[in-house]
């Protein structure tokens, strides 16, 4: 069974730019979470999206935005790059989050703000 | 709100030592305990779980229970190897389901 997929693996922009990162859910899986891995900051959550709704956000400014298509896989847009937007931006999904089912994670995308 | 405090690292051991990795918690309700491991450039891989209290999760030789009265999910092992090496987080979910992490632990073995 394939696990989470991310793209791109790297992504290098310079700031003020926009920037989109992609996640492919494990078949099946309806819920999909956004995580930031910011240096010396550890894992901060930014989104949860769940049957093609935004459920939960976490503390993060609104130009973190994303969406989940009708496959379940989501999109993360990050507007005006700043230089602390670098980070490993890590995708999860579960089964139904209703039901508190363990999140898998994908290997993340690199994002590298110049 | 949820919070996971997790012992400080880096913690280097030597191969075949054992390994305790202090996780406390406090959070609302009854929450579900996990430990991940991120291997070098990589994502973040499920190492075991624990649903309720008194629940012992493992895999890979690590264990971690469950402790409602103490509120902690500490990971051991008995003999460490040199593959091993990676950073370890304990993380909690609790109603709203986003993952709380704690700072991870960064574990190097030498042989």
């Amino acid at each position: 069974e394939a696990g989470v997929t991310q793209s791109p693996t790297h992504l290098i922009k310079t700031r003020g730019q926009q920037a989109t990162l992609r996640c492919s859910p494990i078949s099946g899986h309806t819920s999909v979470y956004w995580y930031q891995q910011a240096l010396g900051l550890g894992l901060q959550f930014l989104l949860w999206y769940d049957e093609g709704e935004e459920r939960n956000r976490g503390n993060f400014p609104p130009r973190f935005s994303g969406r989940q298509f009708p496959n379940y896989s989501s999109e993360l847009n990050v507007n005006a790059l700043e230089l602390e937007d670098s980070a490993l931006y890590l995708c999860a999904s579960s089964l139904s989050a209703r039901r508190k089912e363990t999140q898998y994670f994908g290997p993340g995308t690199r994002l590298l703000v110049l | 709100g949820n919070s996971v405090t997790q012992m400080e690292g880096p913690v280097t051991l030597s191969e075949e030592a054992f390994l305790t990795i202090n996780c406390t918690y406090t959070a609302t309700g009854y929450p579900s305990l996990f430990w991940y491991v991120q291997y070098p450039g990589e994502g973040l891989q499920l190492l075991l779980k624990a649903t309720k209290a008194d629940d012992k999760g493992s895999n890979k030789g690590f264990e971690a229970t469950y402790r409602k009265e103490t509120t902690s999910f500490h990971l051991e092992k008995g003999s460490v190897q040199v593959s091993d090496s990676a950073v370890y987080f304990c993380a909690l979910s609790s109603g709203n389901e986003k993952l709380t992490f704690g700072t991870g632990t960064r574990l190097t073995i030498i042989p």
